[in-house]
């Protein structure tokens, strides 16, 4: 069964950063994409970037001077980093596979 | 970066209604163009890929059509379960977009 789980702190300081893990099962991140998607409180989707199973990452050019995607593929964990937080940061984060099956979603809250 | 002009962003319907959403594309995007529906404080659920073609579980009434530079998904005879938020996502081109979304509810 495929699964994918998001986990990180809820809350993070503004100018600090985020760090996010999404831990798969069910399926090999050698085999598969795995993307990263977030939505602030009552507003729409964002894509934020990408995983390829070869190991290359893709990011929105908004957010790429200060987004990193990485991985362990040892520990089928796909991780999400991202400096400099302000409050507009603030929303759900999901990680999903190949734009198809989604996580549940992490709440982060960016406020002092 | 490419955008999605979805409308309408508000379609109050009756159950049993056929409705139309659409998005279209500012850019060439060919046939990735992907559809996914929202319920309060759920993940989103793939339901359309390559505009057309219904992902595993998705009840038949939903269908995906293209029209040049216009995507559509239409569902037939509405159900209550069919409420929720439904939102496009073109990824052909970096960075991929999503539509604004569109809110279905009941009349």
């Amino acid at each position: 069964q495929v699964q994918l789980k998001e986990s990180g702190p809820g809350l993070v300081q503004p100018s600090q950063t985020l760090s996010l893990t999404c831990t798969v099962s069910g399926f090999s991140l050698t085999s598969y994409n795995v993307h990263w998607v977030r939505q602030p409180p009552g507003k729409g989707l964002e894509w934020m970037g990408v995983i390829w199973s070869g190991g290359n990452t893709d990011y929105n050019s908004a957010l790429k001077p200060r987004l990193s995607i990485s991985r362990d593929t040892s520990k089928s964990q796909v991780f999400l980093t991202m400096n400099s937080l302000q409050t507009e940061d603030t929303g759900i984060y999901y990680c999903n596979r190949n734009l198809g099956g989604w996580g549940q979603g992490v709440m982060v809250t960016v406020s002092s | 970066d490419i955008q999605m002009t979805q409308s309408p962003s508000s379609l109050p319907a009756s159950l049993g209604d056929r409705v139309t959403i659409t998005c279209r594309a500012s850019q060439d995007i060919g046939n990735y163009l992907r559809w996914f529906q929202q319920k309060p404080g759920k993940s989103p659920r793939l339901m359309i890929y390559g505009a057309t073609n219904l992902a595993n579980g998705v009840p038949s009434r939903f269908s995906g059509s293209r029209s040049g530079s216009d995507y559509s998904l239409t569902i037939n005879s509405l159900e209550s379960e069919d409420m929720a938020i439904y939102y496009c996502l073109q990824h052909n081109e970096y960075p991929f977009t999503f539509g604004s979304g569109t809110k279905l509810e009941i009349k």
